[in-house]
């Protein structure tokens, strides 16, 4: 699987959409982006994944760039609860067992 | 809401002696994770099982580690002669094995090796 970088750390204010960048250059055609993230003393929670189109659920937008070599994770109105380490991971399609490989994550702080 | 469940939540004990912690996925879920979390690290991948069969160990997984799931349901992952290096977080994590990557985490087992 691909490997991605994030910024290590972020913060944003509250009520604030929060822009989370993530680049995975080396992504091949077959490869999705999966957003996770762990609020501190829980497991991670799986947000959005995309392949090449820009998707959106109740929990954020995922905005993927057309040569697919980076993404935006938009969460468009922060609260303090979204505070948390948010995990970009690439995956193949298909890939056995489903397995997801974690990096270090950005630790995001939404503050008052 | 009966999502992953694991058991205990926190565990700790002295060098050299065995734990096991138990992990209750989604019922209807027949792949089965087990990762493990370092402080201020992404989870690391350990095994994996579709139903009762273990199909994937990590590197990571030394003689020390097993892990079961001996019906298909419940899984366990047994430590052996703890050493301090195995306190961690251990997370499972569940899904229905269709070709997705979202999967479902339980809480975690702390350990604490002393």
């Amino acid at each position: 699987d691909a490997k991605t970088t994030q910024p290590p750390s972020m913060d944003c204010a509250e009520g604030r959409a929060a822009n989370l960048p993530c680049n995975h250059s080396t992504i091949s055609g077959n490869e999705y982006v999966y957003w996770y993230r762990q609020i501190h003393s829980q497991g991670p929670q799986y947000i959005i994944h995309g392949l090449k189109n820009n998707e959106t659920n109740e929990m954020a937008s995922l905005i993927i760039t057309e040569d697919r070599k980076s993404s935006t994770l938009i969460l468009p109105h922060a609260t303090l609860r979204d505070t948390a380490v948010y995990y970009c991971i690439v995956r193949v399609a298909g890939a056995a067992g489903n397995k997801l490989t974690f990096g270090g994550g950005t630790r995001v702080l939404v503050k008052p | 809401d009966t999502g992953v469940s694991q058991d205990p939540r926190h565990k700790i004990t002295k060098r050299g002696q065995n734990v096991t912690f138990r992990c209750d996925p989604i019922s209807e879920h027949n792949r089965l994770y087990w990762y493990r979390q370092t402080l201020g690290q992404g989870p690391e991948f350990l095994t994996y099982f579709q139903n009762e069969a273990q199909l994937e160990k990590s590197r990571l997984l030394s003689d020390r580690f097993s892990a079961e799931r001996p019906k298909g349901s419940f899984s366990t992952l047994e430590i052996q002669r703890t050493e301090q290096g195995d306190s961690a977080m251990y997370l499972c994590a569940s899904n229905s094995g269709v070709n997705t990557g979202e999967l479902f985490f339980g809480e975690g087992s702390r350990l604490t090796v002393l």
